[in-house]
């Protein structure tokens, strides 16, 4: 079974980081089309990050030098490293993969909390 | 940025009555064109893909079409699990972006 477990959400001051994981099962994160899509509390979708291969990635505007996605193929986890937390990131943080050009596969999310 | 307007924001209905939903998108995404369903504390569903597929699992009174700026997701006759926040994504150009949403609420 294809599954996302994300991890590492929590409470934090603005200003700073946080990394978070998605550990996969059931595919490789090697050869896919990954994601981080975020949402804050009682809002809609924001796509944040995009990887795939070993060097190809994307980032949405408004975390473009603050949030950097890598992936570890040894261990098939996806990462999204935030620095420079902002208030407004605070959300549920999702990893996802793409099929067809679409998130098919979604995790559960994480919580981030920027606060102080 | 391909901005991507639902329409309408709200939609109250009962179960049984069929349903289209609308995504406009501010320049052309060819077919690339995704449709999801969230209900609260759940992560997005996709239902529809490439504009007009449906995805693995997800029942035959879904559908989609359309394709350029235009698009639709029907649902045939409504059921109580259907009652759900709805959002469209577009997959043709960077960065992707969603639709703001249509919530679903029962009648």
């Amino acid at each position: 079974e294809e599954q996302l477990v994300e991890s590492g959400g929590g409470l934090i001051q603005p200003g700073g980081s946080l990394r978070l994981s998605c550990e996969v099962s059931g595919f490789s994160v090697r050869n896919n089309y990954m994601s981080w899509v975020r949402q804050a509390p009682g809002k809609g979708l924001e796509w944040v990050s995009f990887i795939y291969g070993a060097s190809t990635t994307q980032y949405a505007e408004s975390v473009e030098g603050r949030f950097t996605i890598s992936k570890d193929n040894s261990k098939n986890t996806l990462y999204l490293q935030m620095n420079s937390l902002r208030v407004e990131d605070t959300a549920v943080y999702y990893c996802a993969r793409e099929v067809g050009w679409a998130f098919a596969i979604w995790g559960h999310g994480t919580m981030v909390t920027v606060s102080s | 940025e391909i901005v991507l307007t639902q329409s309408p924001a709200t939609l109250s209905l009962s179960p049984g009555e069929r349903v289209t939903l609308s995504c406009r998108a501010s320049e052309g995404v060819n077919s690339y064109l995704a449709w999801y369903q969230q209900k609260p504390g759940q992560p997005p569903r996709l239902l529809i893909y490439d504009a007009s597929n449906r995805a693995t699992g997800i029942p035959a009174r879904f559908s989609g079409s359309g394709s350029g700026t235009d698009f639709t997701l029907t649902i045939s006759s409504l059921e109580s699990e259907d009652f759900a926040v709805y959002y469209c994504q577009q997959r043709s150009n960077w960065p992707i972006t969603f639709g703001q949403g249509t919530r679903l609420e029962i009648k």
